[in-house]
């Protein structure tokens, strides 16, 4: 069982806007460390989408951006487009149990 | 271009052994610290191990510790996994990843990942 809680799914129409939580602890989250975001498309490995809270790397378009506030962070689509329909997972890292954690999954639907 | 290269896997009886390799290219090897993520059919991904780029620092999952060793071999840019004493429980796809961050490995993510190799743990 994950530390860290998401939704387990979430939709939304072409163009909207959608977010995902994580709800963390006084051990990760809360605690200061990092949360990082992934997206994973069916068979394919995770890909990092959003790292050190709010940062996109390379190639990862504007409509994705992140942010965090005391033991939660958040993950917001905008404009959302099918292809964005894949697994989200955000990560962190415990202090209790001294390694890296990642949430429970969120599955983004399009309409 | 970044990519890593994950081999190693396969089927094994409970309490056996696998040990897998991540070949990494396209980038200073050992710069980075390297970890194993794993996933379970149908399941969030789980850390697994991590270790620094001189090969000195070493993280462990409490899932796994006492069963599992992290190696790398910096002239050969491979990562390795030793794994003993296997369940059922570790079935699962075992992926590589390249870690990022500057300053405390507390809050580094993974920023590059192997395509997966899969272990898996039965009679």
């Amino acid at each position: 069982q994950s530390v860290l809680t998401q939704p387990p799914s979430v939709s939304g129409a072409p163009g909207q806007r959608v977010t995902i939580s994580c709800t963390g602890s006084s051990s990760n989250i809360g605690a200061g460390y990092d949360v990082h975001w992934y997206r994973q498309l069916p068979g394919t490995a995770p890909k990092l989408l959003i790292y050190g809270n709010t940062n996109r790397p390379s190639g990862v378009p504007d409509r994705f951006s992140g942010s965090k506030s005391g033991t939660s962070a958040s993950l917001a689509i905008t404009g959302l487009q099918a292809e964005d329909e894949a697994d989200y997972h955000c990560q962190s890292y415990d202090s209790s149990l001294s390694g890296y954690v990642f949430g429970t999954g969120t599955k983004v639907t399009v309409l | 271009e970044v990519q890593l290269l994950d081999s190693g896997g396969g089927f094994v009886q409970p309490g056996g052994s696998l040990r897998l390799s991540c070949a990494a290219s396209g980038f200073p090897f050992n710069n980075n610290a390297m970890s194993w993520v794993r996933q379970a059919p149908g399941k969030g991904p789980e850390w697994v191990s991590t270790i620094g780029g001189s090969g000195s620092s070493v993280f462990y999952a409490d899932s796994v510790k006492g069963r599992f060793t992290i190696s790398r071999d910096n002239s050969k840019n491979t990562v390795y996994l030793q794994m003993n004493s296997l369940r059922a429980e570790d079935t699962a796809l075992y992926y590589c990843a390249r870690n990022r961050g500057s300053g405390s490995y507390y809050n580094y993510c993974f920023d590059t990942w192997g395509q997966g190799t899969l272990a898996t743990v039965s009679t």
